[in-house]
Order: structure tokens, then sequence, then C-alpha cells
């Protein structure tokens, strides 16, 4: 089965910080990647569709990039409403442990 | 955009089940599939299983097989995940979600509210 693990588990930052989180599959899922954000007690969103397809409506400060195994979300200057925890997922293979570990973004 | 509504939270004894429910609204139901996801408190999130209503397909994680049982009434847009043998750590959160094509191998654009199922004796 296909792994997925993100880096890092958590980070600090400021508002107008640019962010990346990489997410790595052990093996190769092509351009099958989508990024997803979620706040306390709320439903996922994507962000992020085919490793680098914005959805609509989402804010183009988020950007997306990678193929293959190597994967990463860009925030070019991070605001409020940014602070959350952000999953990669990946839809390439079956069976589906899809979904990464997570990376919690705080405020510093 | 398609909107998902799941039944309410639910409390059960260990070894019973549960069924939860989420009902569509917008888009044609049998066009696309409905995936299930759960969330242990303070975990991540964990793909269980689909369904694609209109060929009624469903999968589900090795994890889960013989446990979990997901069906879809196409006359009333819903979809159901009925969970068995319930256990202490199946507590968590159970989401809903949508993939816009009809496979179960996709990126989720809607999401249900989530229902929130305690097993507890």
């Amino acid at each position: 089965a296909i792994q997925l693990t993100q880096s890092p588990s958590s980070l600090s930052a400021s508002v107008g910080d640019r962010v990346t989180i990489t997410c790595r599959a052990s093996q190769g899922i092509s351009s099958a990647l989508a990024w997803y954000q979620q706040k306390p007690g709320k439903a996922p969103k994507v962000l992020i569709y085919d490793a680098s397809s914005l959805e609509s409506g989402v804010p183009s400060r988020f950007s997306g990039s990678g193929s293959g195994t190597d994967f990463t979300l860009t925030i070019s200057s991070l605001q409020p409403e940014d602070f959350a925890t952000y999953y990669c997922q990946q839809f390439n293979s079956y069976p589906h442990e899809t979904f990464g570990p997570g990376t919690k973004v705080d405020i510093k | 955009q398609v909107q998902l509504v799941q039944s309410g939270a639910e409390v059960k004894k260990p070894g019973s089940s549960v069924k939860v429910s989420c009902k569509a609204s917008g888009g044609t139901f049998s066009s696309y599939a409905i995936i299930w996801v759960r969330q242990a408190p303070g975990q991540g999130l964990e793909w269980m299983g689909g369904i694609i209503p209109i060929f009624g397909t469903t999968n589900s994680a090795q994890k889960f097989q013989g446990r979990v049982t997901i069906t879809a009434d196409k006359s009333t847009s819903t979809a159901y995940m009925e969970l068995s043998s319930l256990r202490s750590e199946d507590t968590a959160v159970y989401y809903c979600a949508r993939s816009q094509v009809p496979t179960l191998y996709n990126w989720l654009d809607s999401w249900g509210q989530g229902t929130l199922v305690t097993v507890s004796s």
C-alpha cells in the first residue's frame, strides 16, 4: 500500500509569511494528489486537486506543485483564516490508505 | 454545488451497529460517487469506502471489510454507511463526501457536516 508522509507535522508562522508543506508518497502516484484544509470542528475543504489545480473559490495565495512522489503546498502570504490543519490525499492507487497524517499550522 | 446533509450524533454500546445517512441535494446523485471518511478524536482522516450509485459499485478499505456496509437509495438521493461490531476505537466523526466523477478513487469536492458516533458502555 502507498504511504503518505507530510512534513513538517506542525509549524508556527506569522501573518504574511510564506509557508510550504511537503507530502511524499512511498511510490509514484503521477499527479493524483489533492490538498485539504480543515479547521477545528469543521469538515475538510479541498484546496488543490490533480497536484496543482486550484479549486474554484480558493484564494490564489494557495498553490500546489509536484508529481510522482514529491508534492508541495505553498501559501504565499499567510492570512489569519489560514491557521488550520492541512492534509494531502492520494487517489492513484488502491488500497486506499489515502490521507497523509496532516500538518498543523498555528500562530507564532 | 452539491450539499450533503448527514444524520445526527449517535451513542452506541460496544458490539452494536450504527447506520449513518447522507442526503444529497443539487447535482445528479447517480452521476457521482459518495465516499465515507472518519476522524477519531484528535486524529487524522481515514478513508473507509464508498459507493457509485449509478453502478451500485461499492468498495471499502481492507481494515473495514466485513464490518462496513455502504448503500445508496437513488430515489431519495441518500447514501448510508453501516458499521457493525462497534468497539471503543470506532468513536469518531464520520463524514460523507462526494467525488464529482463516478469513481471511488478521486478527490472530494463536497463534504457533509459530519456525524459523531460515540461507542461507550
